[in-house]
């Protein structure tokens, strides 16, 4: 069955780059979108169409996709950036995937 | 601004049911699919089901298929989730989320979560 693949963490300094992959077959027939969620809290659309920004996110956030791994791209990495991140596709017949997650650390 | 906030959850025996809702506001709902996304503890997020604008179609994640059945009403501007055969394994935060473009499918909106518990 299809699945998503992200690394379980990644970890940066203040200041520096955090790159999160997801890798997936249909990736290059199907959009991602990236969720942020903090403990105890509902994830919240940070990208979507692979690199679309939503409104009132930080222009440190892009995205971008290379065949079957799409990549958010935190530039800057701030101390409230410390979050799971999820991606999340669709298959051919139209089901929901997410990825596992990966927990962003901020040293 | 748009609203989205689940009630229902609770604490249920292996095998009973529940009904979760979620009210919507501040959009036109009935122009939009509405999906259930739910997140066991400490695990990460697994889409549930969706329907689109006018109920007319659903689907559903294979581990909820025939337990599980998804409904709106669109006078109410409300998304309902009835959950029959409950297991241990059901037991998560459940999600309402809107679908801005069903051709790409993504959630611009969530609710706040409603806790279902399955245990004896």
């Amino acid at each position: 069955s299809y699945e998503l693949t992200q690394p379980p963490s990644v970890s940066v300094s203040p200041g520096q780059t955090a790159r999160i992959t997801c890798s997936g077959d249909a990736l290059p027939k199907q959009y991602a979108s990236w969720y942020q969620q903090k403990p105890g809290q509902a994830p919240v659309l940070v990208m979507y169409e692979d690199s679309e920004r939503p409104s009132g996110i930080p222009e440190r956030f892009s995205g971008s996709n290379s065949e079957t791994t799409v990549t958010l791209t935190i530039s800057g990495v701030q101390a409230e950036d410390e979050a799971d991140y999820y991606c999340q596709s669709a298959d051919s017949s139209g089901s929901v995937l997410f990825g596992g997650g990966t927990k962003l650390t901020v040293l | 601004e748009v609203q989205l906030m689940e009630s229902g959850g609770g604490l249920v025996q292996p095998g009973g049911s529940l009904r979760l809702s979620c009210a919507a506001s501040g959009f036109t709902f009935s122009s939009h699919w509405m999906h259930w996304v739910r997140q066991a503890p400490g695990k990460g997020l697994m889409w549930v089901s969706r329907i689109n604008g006018d109920g007319s179609s659903t689907s559903y994640a294979d581990s909820v298929k025939g337990r599980f059945t998804i409904s709106r009403n669109n006078a109410k501007n409300t998304l309902y989730l009835q959950m029959n055969s409950l297991r241990a394994e059901d037991t998560a935060v459940y999600y309402c989320a809107r679908d801005p473009d069903p051709s790409t499918t993504y959630f611009d909106y969530w609710g706040q979560g409603s806790l279902v518990t399955v245990s004896s």
